[in-house]
């Protein structure tokens, strides 16, 4: 069974500052999705990463994926409070084509 | 393209009765997803179909629970009797199956507003 772990659960940052938050997934994927979700909103669809090394960059958020690893990152750069949400990784179920398992999420707050 | 549209938006029901919540998945999407999210439990998978047959129910907690999709632009998600415990925001999601089909990439899940349903 698949299982998808992220961390930080929550993390709280200044305005300016870098942080990473960490996808790790438990069997062999062949792609995977960071999404955002704002407080009482849906989730919206950020990145998808379809291969090892792959990286996309968005504004201040920059995603990467690590195959080998089974590790995907999500880097904040300068952290601006527009940002503050929670965050979603989660993980194509090889061979279930568009079945998706997400991870806990990441609340992150950016104070000013 | 008008997005994911799910309805009501928000319902509050008493235990013992009926829910329905309705979903319109994005028009040319071969995939339609249904999720429970609460705060204990996070996000769960109860449901999803494929060109509008039932592929994989193991995520509906229980009998009470039943979900169809009579074509291609309509989901129902229906609970009877309603528990408290069933509170949650019900997601309904569609996707595309194939790169650079219509509406979006490569198996990206696309999410309606949700409907928040509390049980009284």
């Amino acid at each position: 069974e698949l299982k998808v772990e992220q961390n930080p659960l929550f993390l709280s940052m200044q305005e300016g500052k870098n942080y990473t938050i960490y996808c790790n997934y438990s069997t062999t994927s062949d792609r995977l999705y960071w999404y955002r979700q704002d407080p009482g909103k849906s989730l919206e669809s950020l990145f998808v990463l379809l291969s090892n090394g792959a990286v996309k960059q968005e504004g201040r958020l920059m995603a990467s994926l690590d195959t080998k690893a089974r590790l995907s990152t999500l880097h904040i750069t300068a952290a601006v409070h527009d940002l503050s949400a929670t965050y979603f990784c989660a993980v194509g179920n090889t061979g279930t084509a568009s079945k998706l398992t997400f991870g806990t999420g990441t609340r992150l707050q950016v104070t000013l | 393209d008008a997005g994911v549209i799910q309805s009501p938006r928000h319902e509050v029901t008493e235990m013992g009765q009926e829910v329905t919540l309705r979903c319109k998945p994005i028009s040319g999407h071969d995939y339609l997803f249904w999720y429970r999210q609460t705060m204990m439990r996070g996000l769960e998978l109860l449901i999803y179909f494929n060109n509008n047959v039932p592929i994989d129910d193991s995520g509906m907690p229980e009998d009470r629970f039943s979900a169809k999709m009579p074509n291609a632009s309509f989901s129902t998600l229906k609970i009877q009797p309603s528990e408290p415990r069933d509170s949650a925001v019900y997601f309904c999601a569609s996707s595309p199956a194939l790169a650079g089909s219509i509406g979006g990439d490569l198996y990206t899940q696309y999410f309606g507003p949700g409907t928040r349903l509390t049980v009284l």
